[in-house]
Order: structure tokens, then C-alpha cells, then sequence
């Protein structure tokens, strides 16, 4: 039973243009989420991260929104670049010391972006 | 990369063999975390530690075990390695700053059973 899902396998985008990648939930539990972008034959990076007292986050070009009501979050990046070509996970955690960097991972998305 | 290094980076074994991975930090975290990732499921948690001899399972803890006799060294340890263990394998640590948290990533390693 996937807890979060990331429904696209895959998006293309021209330079310059914005994307957006998508993620939903399951579990009312989760209150922290992050992105994550993963280059081949490299770790996963942080990217960028909400919790579920807000329901939008910037950093730069990377902005997250949070709809709790619809348990859905998105990841926008404007202006894409094609340094952005990677496989982008969302992740989402509960609350609670107990959950603390437990945290429960998307199939992810990989995102081109073409000169 | 938050001082983490895995070894080995990748890894050829056949089934029903030990395998032990080794996951190195030198900045003295103290959680530290172990997660597979396979094509279609993201990445999934196997153990975490919350210190040295304090460690438990994940979601798919099945077939490893850890320890953690140091703070700088978490192991990871398929005791019979079988096909299905074929994977990518990430070890992780949490820094927290504040309300806010992160997980850095190792590098990988990869293992193939054949």
C-alpha cells in the first residue's frame, strides 16, 4: 500500500518554462514533507521541505505547495534549467520523535528539461 | 555530502552468502538511517539508529540486521543474501536545525545476487 504517490513517471519540459511535479498521500498522520532530487549513480540531495502548518515554501526557483484538505503537494520550478534533469521523490513524515527521519518515499519522477 | 562515506560502492555476491555493508560518518551524528531504492518504490526504510547499540527496524527489515558498536559506523548485514536483495543501498543521517530537518544521503551501493 503506497502511503505516497507520485503519479508521473516522467515530465519534459523546455528550458526556460516551468515544471511541476506532483505527489500525493494517504496517511492524515504525515506533518513534515520534503523533495528530494537524485542524480544517476549519486545519493539523493535535499531540495526542499514544508511543514504542515504552512502551505507554501520558497527557496530560489523551487517552491512547494501543500494542500493538507486534498493531501496533495507540488513542487514548482521556475525557470527550469536543464541542470534540473534528475529523478525528483517527495517524502513525507509523521509526527513525533518516534518518526523522526523515518520518512516514507514516493516512486519519483523524472523530470527533462531540454535546451 | 555531510562527511558520509558507504563501502564498497558496488558489490557482486551470490545468493545465500553474507554481505555486509559499511556506512562511515565523521561528523558525529547521531542518527543514522538505512534505505533501499528499487524501480517503482522510491526508497524504503531497513533499519535506523538512533545512537550507538540503539537501533530498530524499518519498514522492510526482513532478512537484515545492523549494529552500530560506534558512532561513526553503521552496518548493514544480509545474512543469507538472496535475488531478491538486489538493490540500491543508501545510508543516511538527520540534522536537525530548529523546526526544520534533513536527511543527507550517502553515496550508494550498489549489490547485485546473483
Amino acid at each position: 500500500d503506497q502511503q505516497v504517490k507520485q503519479n508521473s513517471p516522467s515530465l519534459s519540459v523546455q528550458e526556460g518554462r516551468i515544471s511541476i511535479l506532483n505527489c500525493d498521500y494517504t496517511n492524515s498522520m504525515f506533518d513534515y514533507f520534503l523533495w528530494y532530487k537524485k542524480y544517476p549513480a549519486e545519493g539523493p540531495t535535499f531540495l526542499i521541505s514544508i511543514s504542515s502548518i504552512k502551505d507554501k515554501n520558497e527557496d530560489g526557483r523551487f517552491t512547494v505547495f501543500l494542500n493538507k484538505s486534498a493531501k496533495h503537494l507540488s513542487l514548482h520550478i521556475v525557470p527550469s534549467q536543464p541542470g534540473d534533469s534528475a529523478v525528483y521523490f517527495c517524502a513525507a513524515e509523521g509526527a513525533g520523535g518516534t518518526s523522526y527521519g523515518k520518512l516514507t518515499f514516493g516512486q519519483g519522477t523524472i523530470l527533462t528539461v531540454h535546451p | 555530502d555531510a562527511g558520509i562515506t558507504q563501502s564498497p560502492r558496488h558489490k557482486v555476491t551470490e545468493t545465500g552468502t553474507p554481505v555486509t555493508l559499511r556506512c562511515h560518518q565523521t561528523e558525529n551524528h547521531r542518527y543514522m538511517y538505512w534505505y533501499r531504492q528499487d524501480p517503482g518504490h522510491g526508497l524504503r526504510l531497513i533499519h535506523y539508529s538512533y545512537g550507538v547499540k540503539d537501533t530498530d527496524k524499518g519498514e522492510v527489515s526482513d532478512g537484515y540486521s545492523v549494529s552500530r558498536s560506534k558512532t561513526e559506523d553503521f552496518l548493514l548485514t544480509l545474512e543469507s543474501a538472496t535475488s531478491s536483495q538486489t538493490s540500491v543501498y543508501f545510508c543516511a543521517i538527520s540534522l536537525r536545525t530548529g523546526t526544520n530537518e534533513k536527511l543527507f544521503f550517502g553515496s550508494g551501493t550498489q549489490l547485485s545476487v546473483l
